[in-house]
């Protein structure tokens, strides 16, 4: 079936700088692809929602200009968290819709996000 | 405000031991409920897809139920690999686009 592939799985990095978050589609071409943050033990937050060639659809709340999303194929999102904070340490899914709008979404594994 | 509660928060069971997960709702106007499965570290994983009242779905040891105000995961004589933490989530139209609302999910151990 459709595999979504999320790159890197764990990213530690300092205050202050950028870090880019890859997700890729293997077997399918991804209509859609979203991006979801998690807290421990808590719920996923969609962030944003991206279809190719367009400018992401940001949820309430997200800025922007800290978290960039370039959709710029069918098999390729990128989330660019920038001038990365303490705070902004969670974990980070992508998924991605392959077909109708009620198909189900398929989750990358996460990445691990840790500003120091 | 559309709103999806799980529970319980945690549940432990022996092996054998079957038991039953709940996802409440309050939506608007509810386009398919969605039960995925996570394990720590890890993305959710599919399982299954409820889109009306009465509507079952059946994998192995798992099977979802859907009623117009709940969904229901019935896990039947569990295994220890079934522990993780399974979510349910509601697509919803908001903004003039679908949405997936997720619960904050039930984690399930299962000791031998």
């Amino acid at each position: 079936g459709a595999v979504v592939s999320q790159h890197p799985s764990r990213v530690i990095c300092k205050s202050g700088t950028s870090v880019k978050i890859e997700c890729r589609s293997l077997d399918f071409q991804a209509t859609t692809m979203f991006w979801y943050r998690q807290f421990p033990k808590q719920s996923l937050m969609l962030m944003a929602t991206s279809n190719e060639g367009s400018k992401a659809t940001y949820e309430q709340g997200v800025e922007k200009d800290k978290f960039l999303i370039n959709h710029a194929s069918l098999t390729l999102s990128t989330l660019t968290v920038t001038s990365a904070h303490p705070e902004d340490s969670s974990f980070y899914i992508c998924s991605a819709r392959f077909g109708r709008d009620n198909s189900p979404l398929h989750f990358g594994n996460g990445t691990r996000l840790t500003v120091t | 405000e559309d709103q999806v509660t799980q529970s319980p928060e945690a549940l432990r069971l022996q092996e054998g031991e079957s038991s039953s997960l709940n996802c409440s709702y309050t939506v608007s106007g509810l386009r398919g409920l969605f039960w995925y499965r996570q394990d720590p570290g890890k993305g959710p994983e599919f399982l299954f897809t409820l889109y009306s009242a009465g509507e079952e779905k059946e994998k192995e040891r798992l099977k979802a139920t859907l009623t117009k105000k709940e969904s229901f995961l019935h896990i039947t004589a569990p295994k220890p690999e079934d522990s993780a933490t399974y979510l349910c989530a509601v697509r919803v139209l908001m903004d003039s686009s679908y949405k997936l609302i997720f619960g904050s999910g039930t984690r399930l151990l299962v000791r031998p």
